[in-house]
């Protein structure tokens, strides 16, 4: 059965405290996995998308890299404003599975 | 210009009402999605058009009724709505429809059903 999996389900940082989140995952093929930003009451904001173990991607502060299991979005130095909900996505021979999402807050 | 756009942002209705959401977009992209988001959850797909045909309905009840204009327009008409049926309503488009291909999505309407 596909299944996604996003840890943990919140985290807390002080500005500048790097950490990372995890998007775990088993699923029939691997299409394509993506990385959102969601702000509340909005839509989802499109980061990323990795195909294949190994690869990398990095947009200002936001580094996120692939293996055969899972995806980890690093954030370097985070800042107030890189507060939100953050979700996986991936893309099976089958269907597009979402995890619940990791709610980050970074405290000034 | 990766920019979805929904109309209108915010939407009250009451169970009796008939009313339309509205997406567009200007990618060139022949797929389009409908989803529905309760709070602290992630987004549940509703429809899915490509190439102006429905290819996907996910059991959707009938009070809820997707129609594709052309390739840049998704509406979803709304009637008899239940209360339970409030959320963040997403559309999103994508190139061909593809399970490998990213979903832009439009910042969303808030439907409230009272």
């Amino acid at each position: 059965e596909d299944q996604v999996t996003q840890s943990p389900e919140a985290l807390r940082l002080q500005e500048g405290e790097s950490s990372s989140l995890n998007c775990s995952y088993t699923v029939s093929g691997l299409r394509g996995l993506f990385w959102y930003r969601q702000d509340p009451g909005k839509g989802p904001e499109f980061l990323f998308t990795l195909y294949s173990a190994g690869e990398e991607k990095e947009k200002e502060r936001l580094k996120a890299t692939l293996t055969k299991k899972e995806s980890f979005l690093h954030i370097t130095a985070p800042k107030p404003e890189d507060s939100a909900t953050y979700l996986c996505a991936v893309g099976s021979n089958y269907q597009l599975i979402w995890g619940a999402g990791t709610k980050l807050i970074i405290k000034p | 210009d990766t920019e979805v756009t929904q109309t209108p942002k915010h939407l009250v209705m009451g169970m009796t009402n008939k009313k339309s959401l509205k997406c567009e977009q200007h990618m060139g992209h022949r797929a389009m999605y409908w989803y529905k988001q309760k709070a602290k959850k992630p987004p549940e797909l509703m429809f899915v058009y490509s190439y102006e045909k429905l290819s996907i309905n996910e059991s959707v009840p009938s009070r809820f009724s997707p129609e594709c204009p052309n390739s840049s327009l998704l509406n979803l008409h709304l009637h008899a709505l239940q209360p339970e049926d409030s959320a963040l309503y997403l559309c999103a488009s994508s190139h061909t429809g593809g399970l490998g291909e990213t979903q832009y999505f439009g910042p969303g309407t808030r439907l409230l059903v009272l």
